[in-house]
């Protein structure tokens, strides 16, 4: 059982918007603005979709945004597509050596 | 271009010692954190640990710790995962990434590994 929990998975319609949360404590994603989200296609390397929180890398759609409220993270994707069907990983720094992962959500497109 | 382009896969037996590697390039490497990060099959993502090739300075996350051995090469740009003896339960996808605050902002294309009598 992972320490960041994520729905198992989550669906919507193309067009629609939809978020999923990630829930730690106030030692990790409470604590700390060291929170990312990864995209995971099938047989692929994650790719960083969000960082320290609400940060959007470089060439990442502004379709994907990030926010916090106390020790629950979430990542919102807005005007859905077929392509953004994948798992979806949170995480968060604990300590210099601890930086935790959500179970991850597999997002359905519908 | 930033690049980390890893070993292939490996097939072994438990008890069998293995070094897999990622070759990096495009940027600095002794300047950025490198790190592994294990997916069991069907399962999430768990980061192993950590090197700061510059200091060759390592940080294991405490279920891997003693575990595993990272090690980085600077003349060869090269990070490495050993294990000196092999069981079941590692079989699985090995990533590298570089860490960047945190974050693995780029990854290689993994290494699968099975360990299997």
């Amino acid at each position: 059982q992972s320490v960041l929990t994520q729905p198992a998975s989550v669906s919507g319609s193309p067009g629609q918007s939809i978020t999923i949360s990630c829930t730690g404590t106030s030692s990790d994603v409470g604590g700390y603005k060291y929170v990312s989200w990864y995209q995971q296609h099938p047989g692929k390397a994650p790719k960083v979709m969000i960082y320290e929180v609400s940060k959007r890398p470089s060439g990442v759609s502004n379709r994907f945004s990030g926010s916090k409220s106390g020790n629950t993270a979430s990542l919102t994707i807005s005007g859905l597509q077929a392509e953004d069907e994948a798992d979806y990983y949170c995480s968060a720094y604990r300590s210099s050596t601890t930086v935790l992962f959500g179970g991850g959500t597999k997002l359905t497109v519908l | 271009e930033v690049q980390l382009v890893q070993s292939g896969a490996e097939v072994k037996e438990p008890g069998d010692s293995l070094k897999i590697s990622c070759k990096t390039s495009g940027y600095s490497f002794s300047t950025y954190w490198i790190g592994w990060v294990r997916q069991m099959p069907g399962k999430g993502l768990e980061w192993m640990g950590i090197i700061y090739p510059g200091d060759s300075e390592t940080r294991y996350s405490p279920s891997f710790q003693g575990q595993v051995t990272i090690s980085a090469d600077k003349s060869m740009t090269t990070a490495y995962l050993q294990w000196s003896s092999l069981k079941a339960s590692d079989s699985a996808m090995y990533y590298c990434a570089r860490r960047s605050d945190y974050v693995g902002d780029y990854w290689g294309q993994g290494t699968l590994v099975t360990v299997s009598s």
